[in-house]
C-alpha cells in the first residue's frame, strides 16, 4: 500500500498570509493526487485533482503542484473560511490512501 | 445539482450485518465510478471500496475484504455497501462519493451516515 505522509500536522497562519502544505507518497503516484478540505461536522470537499487542477467552484487562492512523490497545496491570502483540515489522497494504485491530514489554524 | 444521500447507518452489535444505501440524483448515475470512504470518530479519512460504472469491477481495502460488498443498481440510481461480521473498528461515518470523470479523485460527497458497532 502507498503511504501518504502530510506535513506539518498543524500549521498556524495569520489571516491574509500564505499557507504551504506538503504531501509525500512512499512511491510514485504520477499526478494521481487530490486535495480535500474538511470543516468540523461537514463532509470533505474536493479542492484539487490530478495534482494541479482546481475543482469546479474552488477559488484561485488554492493551487496544487508536484508529481511523483512530492506534492504541495498552496493557499494564498488565507481567509477565515480557509481554516480547516486538509487531506491529500492518491488514486494511482489500489488501495487508494489518504494522508493523515494537516490542520490549518489561526495564529 | 448533484446530490448523494446516504442512509442505513445505525447502532449494531459486533458480528452483526448492515446495508448502507446511497441514492444519487442530478447526474447520469450509470456513467460514473462510485466510492465509499469512512471516518472513525476524531480520525482521518479511510477509503473503503470503489465500483466502476457498470458494476463489474470492485475494489476493497484489505481490512474489509471478505466482509463488505459494494454494489449498485443503475436502474435505481443507488449504490450499496453490505457489511457483514461488523467489528468495533468499523464504527465510523460512511460517506458516498462520485468520482471526477476520467480522474482518480472524489468530486462529490454525500453528508454521511453513522455506523456504530457496539454491544
Amino acid at each position: 500500500e502507498i503511504v501518504m505522509t502530510q506535513s506539518p500536522a498543524t500549521l498556524s497562519v495569520s489571516p491574509g498570509e500564505r499557507a504551504t502544505l506538503s504531501c509525500r507518497a512512499s512511491q510514485s503516484v504520477g499526478r494521481n493526487l487530490a486535495w480535500y478540505q474538511q470543516k468540523p461536522g461537514q463532509a470533505p470537499r474536493l479542492l484539487i485533482y490530478d495534482a494541479s487542477t482546481r475543482a469546479t467552484g474552488v477559488p484561485a487562492i488554492f493551487s496544487g503542484s508536484g508529481s511523483g512523490t512530492e506534492f504541495t497545496l498552496t493557499i494564498t491570502t488565507l481567509q477565515s473560511e480557509d481554516f480547516a483540515l486538509y487531506y491529500c489522497q492518491q488514486g494511482d494504485r489500489w488501495p487508494w490512501t489518504f494522508g493523515q491530514g494537516t490542520k490549518v489554524e489561526i495564529k | 445539482e448533484v446530490q448523494l444521500v446516504e442512509s442505513g447507518g445505525t447502532l449494531v452489535q459486533p458480528g452483526g450485518s448492515l446495508t448502507l444505501s446511497c441514492v444519487a440524483s442530478g447526474f447520469t448515475f450509470g456513467t460514473y465510478w462510485m466510492t465509499w470512504v469512512r471516518q472513525a470518530p476524531g480520525k482521518g479519512l479511510e477509503w473503503v471500496a470503489s465500483i466502476n460504472d457498470d458494476g463489474d469491477e470492485k475494489f476493497y481495502v484489505d481490512s474489509v475484504k471478505g466482509r463488505f460488498t459494494i454494489s449498485r443498481d443503475n436502474t435505481e440510481d443507488t449504490m450499496f455497501l453490505h457489511m457483514d461480521r461488523l467489528r468495533a473498528e468499523d464504527t465510523a461515518v460512511y460517506y458516498c462519493e462520485r468520482h471526477v470523470m476520467r480522474s482518480r479523485s472524489l468530486g462529490d460527497w454525500g453528508q454521511g451516515t453513522l455506523v456504530t458497532v457496539s454491544s
